[in-house]
C-alpha cells in the first residue's frame, strides 16, 4: 500500500476555497485515491473517490494530475461545519485485500 | 436506514476481564474492519475480513482476536484486555472492491 503525506494542519476563514494536497509517490497502477472526513469522536465519512484528472461531487472536488503522485482535495467556500480532520487514502481493495492504511491526516480548522 | 452499528459505545473495564464489542451492518457487506485510534496516530486497523469465514490482520492485531460467523457482524475479543488497549474502536464495512468505508459511530473502551 503506498505511503501518504499530508500536511498536519491548516486553517482557512469561512466563504474560502481550501486546497488540501496529499503525496503518494509510490501509488500503484491500480490504486485509488479516497478522501474521508472526520469529526470529534464521529467515525470517518466518505468525501469523494478517483483514479485520474478531476472527479467532482456535491460536497468536493479532487484534482488528480497525469503522474498521479499527488492529489487534491478541494473544498468551495469551507464553512465552520467544515472544520474536521481530514484523512487521504490511496489502495486497491481488489488487489491488497481490504487492508488499509490512514495516515495522521490533516486538521482544517475554519475560523469566522 | 444503511448503518453500522457499534456496541457498547462506552465501557470501562478492568484489565484482564475478556470483552467483546459487538458490530453489526445492514448493507449486505463483504468487507468489514476493525480500527482503533488513538491522538496522534490517526486510524490503525486491527483486523478485516473479506468474507464469511475470512479474516486477517491488520497494522496492530496483538492482543485482540475477531471472528466472522455471519456476512452482518463482526465481533471484536478482547481476552485478556490491558490498559495499552484503553482507546477509540471503529468497525468499518464496505461494499467490495473500490467502495467507500462505511464507519460506525466507536466504542470508547478504558481498561484500568
Amino acid at each position: 500500500l503506498a505511503k501518504t503525506t499530508q500536511p498536519i494542519s491548516m486553517d482557512s476563514y469561512e466563504g474560502q476555497e481550501v486546497n488540501i494536497t496529499c503525496s503518494h509517490n509510490n501509488i500503484a497502477t491500480n490504486d485509488y485515491i479516497t478522501w474521508y472526513q472526520q469529526f470529534p469522536s464521529q467515525g470517518p465519512r466518505f468525501i469523494i473517490q478517483g483514479y485520474k484528472t478531476k472527479v467532482t461531487n456535491e460536497v468536493a472536488s479532487l484534482f488528480i494530475p497525469a503522474d498521479r503522485k499527488s492529489s487534491t482535495l478541494s473544498l468551495p467556500r469551507v464553512s465552520l461545519s467544515d472544520t474536521a480532520v481530514y484523512y487521504c487514502l490511496v489502495g486497491d481493495t481488489n488487489t491488497g485485500g481490504f487492508k488499509t492504511i490512514f495516515g495522521a491526516g490533516t486538521r482544517l480548522f475554519v475560523k469566522a | 436506514e444503511a448503518q453500522v452499528t457499534q456496541n457498547p459505545r462506552y465501557l470501562i473495564t478492568v484489565t484482564g476481564k475478556k470483552l467483546t464489542v459487538t458490530c453489526s451492518q445492514n448493507m449486505n457487506h463483504e468487507y468489514m474492519s476493525w480500527y482503533r485510534q488513538d491522538p496522534g496516530l490517526g486510524l490503525r486497523q486491527i483486523y478485516y475480513s473479506m468474507n464469511v469465514e475470512v479474516t486477517d490482520k491488520g497494522d496492530v492485531p496483538e492482543g485482540y482476536k475477531v471472528s466472522r460467523k455471519e456476512k452482518r457482524n463482526f465481533p471484536l475479543i478482547l481476552e485478556s484486555p490491558s490498559p495499552n488497549q484503553t482507546s477509540l474502536y471503529f468497525c468499518a464495512s464496505s461494499g467490495g472492491n473500490r467502495q467507500p468505508q462505511h464507519f460506525g459511530d466507536g466504542t470508547r473502551l478504558s481498561i484500568l
